[in-house]
């Protein structure tokens, strides 16, 4: 079955950039999804079509795509964006599929 | 203001079965796909049933096919998933998160989600 590998964690101080990866073997054909996710919190959707900010997610936030990976970069962190952080796409036959998360932590 | 509420979840014996219901307003419910993704405890997000617009179509995670029944009412705004023959390995929290559909690089389409209920808790155990 298609996976989406995220590194396990993250970390970086207040006010430094950081990027999260998923990478995949389909993402070059198919669009990546970033969702944030607080602690007994819903996901919320931060990036859509590889680089998209959906309406009311920060600036800062904001998504690349090379080849087979996908990264999401926030610029300038807050505390408030400690989370976990989840790429999403799709394998060949539209089925979505979420990488394993990512738990970024602001020191 | 678009709302999602889960409800129906709860302690159910290995085996044993659970219908969720998913509530929604704020919107017009029947013109979008719902999906159902759970998460077990401290674990990452899983897929695990989608449906289109008006019910003709569906599909399931392998992990879940032949035991979950995803379907919606749209007269009553309603998604639901019927759970049989739970195992330990069902316990999660389930959301229902309402799809948006593009066209692929690869040209199908295919889904993310810019709404998500809360969420509701299945706890599968004896």
């Amino acid at each position: 079955s298609y996976e989406l590998t995220q590194p396990p964690s993250v970390s970086v101080s207040p006010g430094q950039t950081a990027r999260i990866t998923c990478s995949g073997d389909a993402l070059p054909k198919q669009y990546a999804y970033w969702y944030q996710q607080k602690p007994g919190q819903a996901p919320v959707l931060v990036i859509y079509k590889d680089s998209e900010r959906p309406s009311g997610i920060p600036e800062r936030f904001s998504g690349s795509s090379s080849g087979t990976t996908v990264t999401l970069t926030i610029s300038g962190v807050q505390a408030e964006d400690e989370a976990d952080y989840y790429c999403q796409s799709a394998d060949s036959s539209g089925t979505v599929v979420f990488g394993g998360g990512t738990k970024l932590t602001v020191l | 203001e678009v709302q999602l509420v889960e409800s129906g979840g709860g302690l159910v014996q290995p085996g044993g079965s659970l219908r969720l219901s998913c509530a929604a307003s704020g919107f017009t419910f029947s013109s979008y796909w719902m999906h159902w993704v759970r998460q077990a405890p401290g674990k990452g997000l899983v897929w695990v049933s989608r449906i289109n617009s008006d019910g003709s179509s569906t599909s399931y995670a392998d992990s879940v096919k032949g035991r979950f029944t995803i379907s919606r009412d749209n007269a009553k705004n309603t998604l639901y998933l019927q759970m049989n023959s739970l195992r330990a390995e069902d316990t999660a929290v389930y959301y229902c998160a309402r799809a948006l559909s593009i066209i692929a690089v690869a040209g199908h389409e295919e889904d993310y989600f810019d709404y998500w209920g809360q969420g509701t808790l299945v706890t599968v155990s004896s």
